[in-house]
């Protein structure tokens, strides 16, 4: 069971939009802890997708976009593609526990 | 640009330990913290701990507390993490991040290091 909660998979045809949830507690989001995204293709480490819930590093295209809500945070796809389809992940750091924790993950699927 | 490469895939038996090593270039270790997260087959991503070769302080998630211990080689720029006490659980990719803080994330990642644990 994951700190934050991510659905488990979701899918959309190519070109359209879709948006992963990553909901959280008063003791991680809700403490005002950032949220960062990360894509993981299969057997590749990790990849920083969004850090700061809506800030994009270097290279990653503006199709990828991160908003938030409360205790709650948001991944947004637009125009989707083939090379999307990957493992979605949201990070917060919580006060609780002490240390980063982890959503269990949203796999993509491009229909 | 931060690069950080990772020693290479090890077979454990149950009660063994292991020691994967980090080797991060293009910044020190001294200036940023570094993360340890692993992620058995098939499932999510879980974090181990923390550590800063700038003071030397780690920050271990209570799971692992008293089996893992990390470790940072300023002379080589390398950190190491070692966890004891193996058990088939134990099976996963290990992999170390660079550590930019709460607001920045884990933004350099190693290319992991898998770890089995079997009879």
């Amino acid at each position: 069971q994951s700190v934050l909660t991510q659905p488990p998979s979701l899918s959309g045809a190519p070109g359209q939009r879709v948006t992963i949830s990553c909901t959280g507690t008063g003791s991680n989001i809700g403490a005002h802890y950032d949220v960062h995204w990360y894509q993981q293709v299969p057997g590749v480490a990790p990849k920083l997708l969004i850090f700061g819930f809506t800030n994009r590093p270097s290279g990653v295209p503006d199709r990828f976009s991160g908003s938030n809500s409360g205790t709650s945070a948001s991944l947004g796809i637009s125009g989707l593609q083939a090379a999307d389809e990957a493992d979605y992940y949201c990070q917060s750091y919580d006060i609780s526990l002490g240390g980063w924790v982890f959503g269990g993950g949203t796999k993509l699927t491009v229909l | 640009q931060a690069q950080l490469v990772q020693s290479g895939a090890e077979v454990k038996k149950p009660g063994a330990s292991f020691k994967v090593s980090c080797k991060a270039s293009g910044y020190s270790l001294v200036t940023h913290g570094l993360t340890w997260v692993r992620q058995a087959p098939g499932q999510g991503l879980e974090w181990m701990g923390w550590t800063t070769a700038y003071s030397g302080k780690t920050n271990y998630a209570e799971k692992f507390q008293g089996r893992v211990t990390m470790t940072t080689d300023t002379s080589t720029n390398t950190a190491y993490m070692e966890l004891r006490s193996l058990r088939s659980d134990d099976t996963a990719v290990y992999y170390c991040a660079r550590d930019q803080g709460y607001r920045l994330g884990l933004d350099t990642w190693g290319q992991g290091t898998l770890v089995t644990v079997s009879s």
